[in-house]
């Protein structure tokens, strides 16, 4: 069965870094555009990064920008989600999910996610 | 960045009643890039709908999709209790992706 599992979330202090993980099954995260999408708590979806399924293109949003870094490790089959100088408002449920061009390029499978709380 | 504007915010609605959701873009987006997502509470998001009106895998026929340029509506035909939750439309035809805010339809 085609599934991702995050991992890696918590509570951190403010200016401290994260590194949260996406294990991948049944699925290759080297064939495929891998995103991370964060939702604070109560309120939407918002789109963090996207790594290409080829690595050679990477975006990240603009509230981002400079203090998250998206990467893979393929020998284990797993995306990440290094994060730095957190801040209160990245307080959220992280979830990766795969971008499959057989639907339109549309996020088809999406993890469980994982929880990253931001306090003092 | 393109901004999608959904609403109703809330629909109260009863099981067997139709359901339709709407999703403004501030900008064209191409229909090939428009898809819809429900979530459940303490649940992922789920794929209903991509390319503006084409089913995902599994989704049931009550649920369709359509419109272009800057509006597009996610029709429920009957609603069934399972139904009931928050859904997003998202595009991703233009950098960055983005999603609007949500429309949640709960039991009247």
């Amino acid at each position: 069965q085609v599934q991702l599992v995050e991992s890696g979330g918590g509570v951190v202090q403010p200016g401290r870094s994260l590194r949260l993980s996406c294990a991948a099954s049944e699925l290759t995260v080297s064939s495929y555009s891998m995103h991370w999408v964060r939702q604070a708590p109560g309120k939407g979806l918002e789109w963090v990064a996207t790594m290409s399924y080829d690595g050679s293109n990477i975006y990240y949003a603009d509230s981002v920008k400079g203090r998250f870094t998206i990467s893979r490790d393929n020998s284990k089959n797993t995306l990440y989600l290094q994060m730095s100088s957190l801040r209160g408002e990245d307080t959220a449920v992280y979830y990766c999910a795969r971008e499959n061009p057989d639907k339109d390029y549309a996020m088809d499978v999406w993890g469980q996610g994982t929880t990253v709380t931001v306090s003092s | 960045e393109i901004v999608l504007t959904q609403a109703p915010g809330t629909l109260s609605l009863s099981p067997g009643e139709r359901a339709t959701l709407s999703c403004r873009a501030s900008q064209s987006v191409s229909r090939t890039y428009l898809a819809w997502y429900q979530q459940k509470p303490g649940q992922a998001p789920r794929l209903l709908i991509y390319g503006a009106s084409s089913r995902a895998t599994g989704i049931p026929d009550r649920f369709s999709g359509s419109g272009s340029g800057t509006d597009f509506t996610l029709t429920i035909s009957r609603l069934e209790p399972e139904d009931f939750a928050v859904y997003y439309c998202q595009q991703y035809g233009i950098s960055p992706r983005t999603f609007g805010q949500g429309t949640k339809v709960e039991i009247k």
